[in-house]
């Protein structure tokens, strides 16, 4: 079955500084790769997504980057501001299934 | 149009007791699947129901059980209630399984077990 990791687990940044957040997979042929932000109390929301067929998504501030032949994608935050603290999850689909990484803490300092 | 519903938002039981939570997906999907989240274990699969039927098991006890109805909605059911049960369950709807799109999520329903 699919394996996601995740890393940092907590990330302190400070106000205007850049984020990133890597994950790895373990099946090749997952196809989709979802990131979703959970800010404390609330659900999670997708904020971004990338399919296999992509290398690279942007959406103002957020980006993510997908290597396939590495298995790891990567999400990047610039210019971060202290609304974007919260808990990020990344995820992989293969078929059918969704699997989450473990959700990396991101503060930022301001 | 209306996210995800769960209810209740927050429920206490004791231990051995059962529980059941509902789920309604947004108007329209038709995939309903289920998740706990702990703070050390993150997200975990619980099962996905599609057209009334499970289509996919997270590696959880028998005392887990769900169901879907011809609305999409689900319940999910928690029999002999642990401490360890004791998490945020959280559901997730989407146009279709595997869709491509992910999850929108509903905002959870806390469980305490004492």
């Amino acid at each position: 079955g699919e394996n996601v990791e995740q890393h940092p687990s907590t990330l302190s940044v400070q106000e205007g500084d850049s984020a990133v957040i890597k994950c790895t997979y373990s099946d090749s042929a997952s196809n989709y790769f979802p990131w979703y932000k959970q800010e404390l109390g609330k659900r999670p929301q997708l904020i971004i997504d990338i399919r296999s067929n992509v290398g690279e998504k942007k959406d103002q501030r957020i980006a993510v980057t997908l290597n396939k032949t590495a298995k790891h994608f990567s999400l990047h935050i610039t210019e971060t501001q202290p609304e974007d603290s919260a808990v990020y999850f990344c995820a992989a689909r293969l078929g059918q299934n969704f699997v989450f990484g473990p959700g990396t803490r991101l503060s930022v300092l301001p | 149009k209306a996210g995800v519903t769960q209810t209740p938002r927050y429920l206490i039981k004791t231990r051995g007791q059962q529980v059941t939570l509902s789920c309604s997906p947004i108007s329209g999907h038709r995939s309903v699947s289920w998740y706990q989240q702990t703070p050390g274990q993150g997200l975990q699969f619980l099962f996905e129901y599609f057209s009334e039927t499970q289509r996919n098991k997270g590696n959880f006890p028998g005392r887990f059980s769900g169901r879907q109805f011809s609305n999409s909605r689900s319940e999910m059911n928690v029999s002999t209630l642990e401490l360890g049960d004791s998490a945020l369950y959280l559901c997730a709807s989407s146009l279709a399984q595997g869709h491509d799109g992910g999850y929108t999520f509903g905002s959870g329903t806390r469980l305490t077990v004492v």
